[in-house]
């Protein structure tokens, strides 16, 4: 069955380093979306992509965020600059559009601690 | 805007007690409405969802959710619990249109007991 798949499962890095998060979502889904989960608390929207450009993002999503698909697989989280209250765990999410409510489907996750 | 309110972080059952997980939603607009469930070191995998019509919506493993537009809630029940169903539950709420991003409940994290 396909899934989601991210890489890496754990990502450990010191405050203003950039790291970059990756996501190879269902090849056939044309919708993606990244959400994070601050340790304790809820899941978050962060950002949507389709069509190659940001359709909705959220509050959390600034200047420090960017997101790209730069093939036809991988769709990629960057932090330009970490902070300490980045570490969370960052859900990739991919839906196909063909139905109504767009289901979503989500990746296992990567865990970014900023120390 | 949208919001999911799920009471109680924890919840703890004895193996074959009847599992009800909680979840009140907010929506200006007809929401279509999801329970994940999140295993340990694993992804949010969908339970079960509602979307229109029937609004008592069976999932997998046993779970199902009725969709109470009175009291707006979605609460989550399942007749017998099993030692693994131990996990992390989350409710959701999205509407039609747009690019539908999910606002999620802040979990409830089910215990099941021998």
């Amino acid at each position: 069955e396909p899934e989601v798949t991210q890489t890496p499962s754990h990502q450990v890095t010191q405050m203003g380093q950039e790291v970059i998060l990756r996501c190879v979502p269902i090849s056939n889904h044309l919708y993606f979306y990244w959400y994070r989960q601050i340790l304790g608390q809820k899941v978050e929207f962060l950002v949507s992509f389709y069509n190659n450009e940001i359709s909705e993002k959220s509050e959390i999503f600034d200047d420090q965020f960017s997101v790209e698909r730069p093939d036809g697989s991988n769709f990629t989280l960057k932090i330009r600059s970490t902070k300490l209250e980045d570490s969370a765990m960052y859900f990739c999410a991919s839906g196909a559009g063909t139905d109504s409510y767009n289901e979503q489907f989500f990746g296992p996750g990567t865990r970014l601690t900023v120390l | 805007a949208q919001s999911v309110t799920q009471l109680g972080s924890h919840v703890s059952v004895s193996e074959g007690a009847l599992v009800l997980l909680r979840c009140n939603y907010s929506s200006s607009v007809p929401p279509y409405l999801f329970w994940y469930v999140q295993y340990p070191n694993q992804g949010l995998q969908l339970l079960l969802k509602y979307t229109t019509g029937a609004t008592l919506v069976k999932g997998i493993n046993g779970f199902e959710a009725e969709f109470k537009k009175s009291e707006t809630s979605f609460h989550l029940t399942k007749p017998s619990a099993h030692m693994s169903d131990a996990a992390e539950y989350f409710c959701a709420v999205t509407t039609l249109g747009g690019f539908q991003k999910l606002v999620f409940g802040t979990g409830t994290r089910l215990l099941v007991s021998p």
